[in-house]
């Protein structure tokens, strides 16, 4: 059972935008600012998208950004495209425990 | 460009030490402000953090696998190495080396990813 809970499956239709949900402990997302989201496609491995709750690296399209709201952190992905259907990770460093901990997935649908 | 190389037996006895090694170019192990890290993937499943080590040696590693994990640094062939003993079919997944930026706190550079079987 992971430290950090996402819906499982989500789907939206091209053009729109669509949150993705990172709900943890207090100690971990509403503490610190160590939130990152990976895009996973199929047999292909994840992708970082968003580090430090907001940043995205070099490369990474500005059709997705992150945010947090308490012990919520978002990855919103605006204007879906089709290449966006993919499985979406969360992950966070956890200071006091020195591990780092992944949220289910979230498994993307773009109708 | 970093890139992460992983290595290693495909398949794996019960009760045996898998063992896997990453080969990094790109990167020296023993330099900058990273950590080495490994994380896995059951078929069809989620991604769990296995344990990381930094540029100096320290390391960090999931207490849900009960000290069965050891990762180590070989800076002479830029590698990092993971050891899980007693392995069972619960074992049995994808596993990734990753490249882990301590200042950004996220998995920058991942592996191809290597399938790891435990079976008799």
């Amino acid at each position: 059972q992971s430290a950090l809970t996402q819906p499982a499956s989500l789907s939206a239709s091209p053009g729109q935008s669509i949150t993705i949900s990172c709900t943890g402990p207090y100690d971990v997302i509403a503490s610190y600012n160590y939130v990152s989201w990976y895009q996973q496609h199929p047999g292909k491995a994840p992708k970082l998208l968003i580090y430090e709750l907001t940043h995205r690296p070099s490369g990474v399209s500005v059709r997705f950004s992150g945010s947090r709201a308490g012990i919520t952190a978002s990855l919103t992905i605006s204007d879906l495209q089709a290449e966006d259907e993919a499985d979406y990770y969360c992950a966070s460093y956890t200071p006091p425990k020195n591990l780092v901990v992944f949220g289910g997935g979230t498994k993307l649908t773009v109708l | 460009q970093v890139q992460l190389q992983e290595s290693g037996p495909g398949l794996v006895r019960p009760s045996q030490t898998l063992s896997l090694t990453c080969t990094v170019s790109g990167n020296f192990v023993n330099s900058g402000p990273y950590y080495w890290s490994w994380v896995r993937q059951p078929a069809g499943k989620g991604l769990e953090w296995i344990g990381q080590i930094y540029t100096t040696g320290k390391t960090h590693y999931n207490p849900s696998l009960r000290g069965r994990v050891t990762i180590s640094l070989d800076p002479s062939k830029n590698q990092f190495s993971l050891s899980l003993t007693s392995v069972s079919a619960a074992d049995t997944a994808l596993y990734y080396c990753v490249k882990y930026i301590d200042s950004w706190d996220a998995f920058e550079v991942w592996g191809q990813g290597t399938m790891v079987t435990v079976s008799s």
